[in-house]
C-alpha cells in the first residue's frame, strides 16, 4: 500500500519554464490537497478538491492550476515558473467525506528549485 | 489575514517536563481542530484531532478546544527527546478546506 505518492522528489527549473507535479494516492480517498512550505511559513494551502470533479483555491492560488484528474490523481502546474515559487510542495489526501475528521496522509514532497 | 496563528518557536522544554502549544483561528465557522507532529525533512504526522469544547487525551498527547475563545491548544506530558519536532494546527472548515498553521518547534532538552 502506497499512499500518497508525489513525483517527481526534486526538480530544478529556469524562471519562466512550466511543470506539473503529479500526485496519486491509492486509499480511495475523496479529498485531496496542495500545499507548499517555506520555511517559517508553515503550510499553506495552493488548491484543494473536496471530492471527484471538484477544485477550489486555497491561500496563495496565484501562479498555480490544477486538475482532478480522477479519484487517484490531482495534479499542480506551475506554467510560467518564478523564483518565489521555489518551496518544498505537498500533496495530500483524505477519506471520507469532506465533513468527516479524518486523518489527511501526506506524500513525500517535491523539493522544487526556480532559477 | 492569516487565519490560524501559532508562535513560530522554539519552544525549549527540559526532558519529562510538560510543553503547552497553543494555536488561535479567526474563523468562528472552523468545524474541527488538528494536530500535526512534523520532523525535519519528513512529511506531517498526525497526532490527534477534537472537535467538541474541552479536553481531548491520548496518550501522553492531551488538546484542549474552547471555540468561545477560538483557541485551541496542545499539551505533551513527560516530554522527550523524540518529541523534538514541528507541531502544526490545522482547522477544517466547510467543503473540506483544511489550513495549517505556520507551527511551533519544540525542543526537548535531556
Amino acid at each position: 500500500n502506497a499512499g500518497v505518492t508525489q513525483t517527481p522528489k526534486f526538480q530544478v527549473l529556469k524562471t519562466g519554464q512550466s511543470m506539473t507535479l503529479q500526485c496519486a494516492q491509492d486509499m480511495n480517498h475523496n479529498s485531496m490537497y496542495w500545499y507548499r512550505q517555506d520555511p517559517g511559513m508553515g503550510l499553506r494551502l495552493i488548491y484543494y478538491s473536496a471530492s471527484e470533479g471538484t477544485t477550489d483555491k486555497g491561500e496563495v492560488p496565484n501562479g498555480y492550476n490544477v486538475s482532478r484528474l480522477n479519484k487517484r490523481e490531482f495534479s499542480l502546474r506551475l506554467e510560467s515558473a518564478a523564483p518565489s515559487q521555489t518551496s518544498v510542495y505537498f500533496c495530500a489526501s483524505k477519506g471520507g467525506g469532506w465533513e468527516k475528521d479524518t486523518e489527511a496522509f501526506f506524500g513525500q514532497g517535491t523539493r522544487l528549485t526556480v532559477v | 489575514q492569516k487565519e490560524v496563528e501559532q508562535n513560530s518557536g522554539p519552544l525549549s522544554v527540559p526532558e519529562g517536563a510538560i510543553a503547552s502549544l497553543n494555536c488561535t483561528y479567526s474563523d468562528r465557522g472552523s468545524q474541527s481542530f488538528f494536530w500535526y507532529r512534523q520532523y525535519s525533512g519528513k512529511s506531517p504526522e498526525l497526532i490527534m484531532f477534537i472537535y467538541s469544547n474541552g479536553d481531548k487525551e491520548d496518550g501522553r498527547f492531551t488538546a484542549q478546544l474552547n471555540k468561545a475563545s477560538q483557541y485551541v491548544s496542545l499539551l505533551i506530558r513527560d516530554s522527550q527527546p523524540s518529541d523534538s519536532a514541528t507541531y502544526l494546527c490545522a482547522v477544517k472548515y466547510s467543503w473540506g478546506k483544511l489550513q495549517f498553521g505556520a507551527g511551533t518547534q519544540v525542543v526537548v532538552t535531556p
